[in-house]
């Protein structure tokens, strides 16, 4: 069984802060990582994808791959009461086709 | 900026009902999926469709389940006989490429079934 693993939190950091989230995954294969967002009762809606080890920086987001110890990472600088929503950490898995396989999520609260 | 839309937003029907999920991917997008999230839980894969073919199912995506492309904008996601555990959001999505590759999924903005 693929797995993706989150840490449900909820993770509270104050406004301005860096909020870190984290992933880990089993299926060894994988090459394609995302970390999406997802609202309350809304659809997930895609922050970043990462395919190679290393950081990828896009604004206030940077994902972290290290594919040896199958983790993966988020960071949000600078954080703000509008980032507060669920973090969910998806992972492409090859079954004799490709699917996406979530985590969890974690809930990130930031405090103003 | 293209979406992908989904129809209806809320669909409340009787356990044992049939009913059909609607979504129009983007235009120029190959490639389709269905997935669901019970309240509180995870989002889970159900399927992925290409070139008129399922490409990938989940254990989830049993006999129950079907999926179509009915002409060249529609996908339709068919649950034949629903059950209370059907209750959930169902969240249609394209992309360009396979997800197998780097390509992006785009969601819809979900159709909440309520089977009572």
């Amino acid at each position: 069984q693929k797995e993706v693993e989150q840490n449900s939190g909820p993770l509270s950091v104050p406004e301005g802060a860096i909020a870190s989230l984290n992933c880990t995954y089993s299926d060894r294969v994988s090459q394609s990582f995302f970390w999406y967002r997802q609202y309350s009762g809304k659809s997930p809606e895609l922050i970043m994808s990462i395919y190679s080890n290393g950081d990828k920086e896009d604004g206030r987001f940077t994902a972290q791959l290290n594919k040896a110890s199958q983790y993966v990472s988020l960071l949000i600088r600078d954080s703000q009461p509008s980032d507060s929503a669920t973090y969910l950490c998806a992972v492409n898995v090859y079954t004799g086709g490709f699917k996406t396989i979530f985590g969890a999520g974690t809930r990130l609260f930031v405090k103003a | 900026e293209p979406e992908v839309t989904q129809t209806p937003s809320h669909q409340v029907t009787q356990m044992g009902q049939e009913v059909i999920l609607r979504c129009v991917p983007i235009s120029n997008h190959l490639y389709f999926y269905w997935y669901r999230q019970i309240l509180g839980q995870k989002v889970e894969f159900l399927v992925s469709f290409y070139n008129n073919e399922i490409s990938e199912k989940s254990e989830i995506f049993d006999d129950q389940f079907s999926v179509e492309r009915p002409d060249g904008s529609n996908f339709t996601l068919k649950i034949r006989s629903t059950k209370l555990e059907d209750s959930a959001m169902y969240f249609c999505a394209s992309s360009e490429g396979p997800s197998g590759g780097t390509d992006t999924q785009y969601f819809g903005p979900g159709t909440r079934l309520t089977v009572l």
